[in-house]
């Protein structure tokens, strides 16, 4: 059974430090990797995705992906208020995604 | 707007009722697919559609449950004789293929009384 493990949280921070979101795979099948933010009723918004080992920067956002111990991160740096949410870490290989249960962020003035 | 559409986006219903939600996926996605998320949980996945095709159903969608996308456009999930353990939200999500970024709608908020 594909797995996706995430620490639940919450993850506090102050406003502009760096936030380090964590995930662990289970299917070492699995191809593709996205980063998708949640607020609070809402649904689920992508941020990022990586599909090669190593580090890929999107404006504040960075995703890091090691295929080999099956472990991929989200950074954002310069914390902002407006980025506390609950952080779903999803996988997939070859359709259908497999979401961890998500990392609250909380991001304090 | 162009994104994922869903209605209702929120529905109230009695137990044993049947109730219908419907997903309008961005224009030109060929992949439709539904999960499910409740309170704490991260979304799960429930069946998926290329074109008009339903190419898997996972084990958590009973014989209650019954999705279709009979144009290949919009789909419809139905749930029959609902139970309380059936609240939930209901998330739709389209892509333009296989391997392709999953977008997701506003989802449809289920409550069973």
């Amino acid at each position: 059974q594909k797995e996706v493990e995430q620490n639940s949280g919450p993850l506090s921070v102050p406003e502009g430090a760096i936030a380090s979101l964590n995930c662990t795979y289970s299917d070492r099948g699995s191809q593709s990797f996205f980063w998708y933010r949640q607020y609070s009723g809402k649904s689920p918004e992508l941020i990022m995705f990586i599909y090669s080992n190593g580090d890929k920067e999107d404006g504040r956002f960075t995703a890091q992906l090691n295929k080999a111990s099956q472990y991929v991160s989200l950074l954002i740096r310069d914390s902002q208020p407006s980025d506390s949410a609950t952080y779903l870490c999803a996988v997939t290989g070859y359709s259908t995604l497999t979401f961890g249960k998500g990392t609250m962020l909380l991001v304090s003035p | 707007d162009t994104g994922v559409s869903q209605n209702p986006r929120h529905k109230i219903t009695k137990r044993g009722q049947n109730v219908t939600f419907r997903c309008d996926p961005i224009s030109e996605h060929n992949r439709l697919y539904w999960y499910r998320q409740t309170l704490g949980q991260g979304p799960e996945f429930l069946t998926y559609f290329q074109n008009e095709a339903q190419l898997e159903k996972s084990r958590l969608l009973s014989d209650r449950f019954s999705a279709e996308r009979p144009k290949g456009s919009f789909s419809t999930l139905e749930i029959q004789r609902t139970e309380q353990g059936d609240s939930a939200m209901y998330l739709c999500a389209s892509s333009l293929g296989d391997k392709e970024t999953q977008y997701f709608g506003p989802g449809t908020r289920l409550l069973v009384l």
